[in-house]
């Protein structure tokens, strides 16, 4: 079993929808979270980085941990054209970091 | 602050040719990771040193991959002799130790 799981998609939305990006992962001790934004040729982008259990929003994009069952989403409010890209879910301990394989996103305008 | 530059951004070269990948980290970012990323699959770690050591290296191909950190700030990554497969992006990463890692752009090889 991978460390962190993610559906690959790809996903397909039209603008102004709410998008909803889901990973889950094994490992218990994990405590921090982290989305990136990966644009085609381009290397990630760190997006939303959270510790522990709860929300953390910033503009349009909300991060949201369950610890209890280990789920990690992001939620995509108002979607825009310019949120094409690949979201990259992934967690550390200490310096290791282990990452989801990707979900593809594409907003149709 | 200026973010981890790497160059060159694109490669392709045949197979059974050598290649060096170069990183210059976020300055005070003493974690450097090397990873390689294959189209459609998340990044994949190849190798992370703290400081001018390595910490792990349990999936480089050490057959043909080989990386310093000779002054614990900027890094190269060689492939030789490449092969086909090793065609995808490498990325390197740096952090702080504590906190999230940020990625350079990205080379592109492609191996023909």
């Amino acid at each position: 079993q991978k460390e962190v799981e993610q559906d690959p998609g790809p996903l397909s939305v039209p603008e102004g929808a709410i998008v909803s990006l889901n990973c889950t992962y094994s490992n218990s001790a994990f405590q921090y979270f982290m989305w990136y934004r990966q644009y085609s040729r381009k290397g990630p982008e760190l997006l939303m980085y959270t510790y522990s259990s709860g929300n953390k929003e910033d503009g349009r994009f909300t991060a949201q941990v369950d610890k209890s069952s280990k789920y990690i989403s992001l939620f995509i409010r108002d979607s825009q054209p310019s949120d094409s890209a690949t979201y990259l879910c992934a967690s550390h301990t200490g310096n290791q970091f282990y990452f989801g394989t990707g979900t593809s996103l594409t907003v149709i305008p | 602050e200026a973010g981890v530059a790497q160059s060159p951004r694109y490669k392709i070269i045949e197979k059974r040719q050598s290649v060096a990948f170069w990183c210059n980290p976020i300055s005070g970012h003493a974690t450097l990771y090397w990873y390689q990323q294959i189209l459609g699959q998340g990044p994949k770690l190849l190798i992370q040193f703290q400081n001018n050591g390595v910490v792990d290296d349990s999936q480089l191909p050490k057959d043909r991959f080989s990386a310093e950190r000779l002054k614990g700030v900027d890094s190269t990554l060689k492939i030789q002799p490449a092969k086909l497969e090793d065609s995808a992006v490498y990325l390197c990463a740096s952090s702080l130790g504590q906190g999230s890692a940020f990625f350079g752009q990205g080379t592109r090889l492609t191996v023909v």
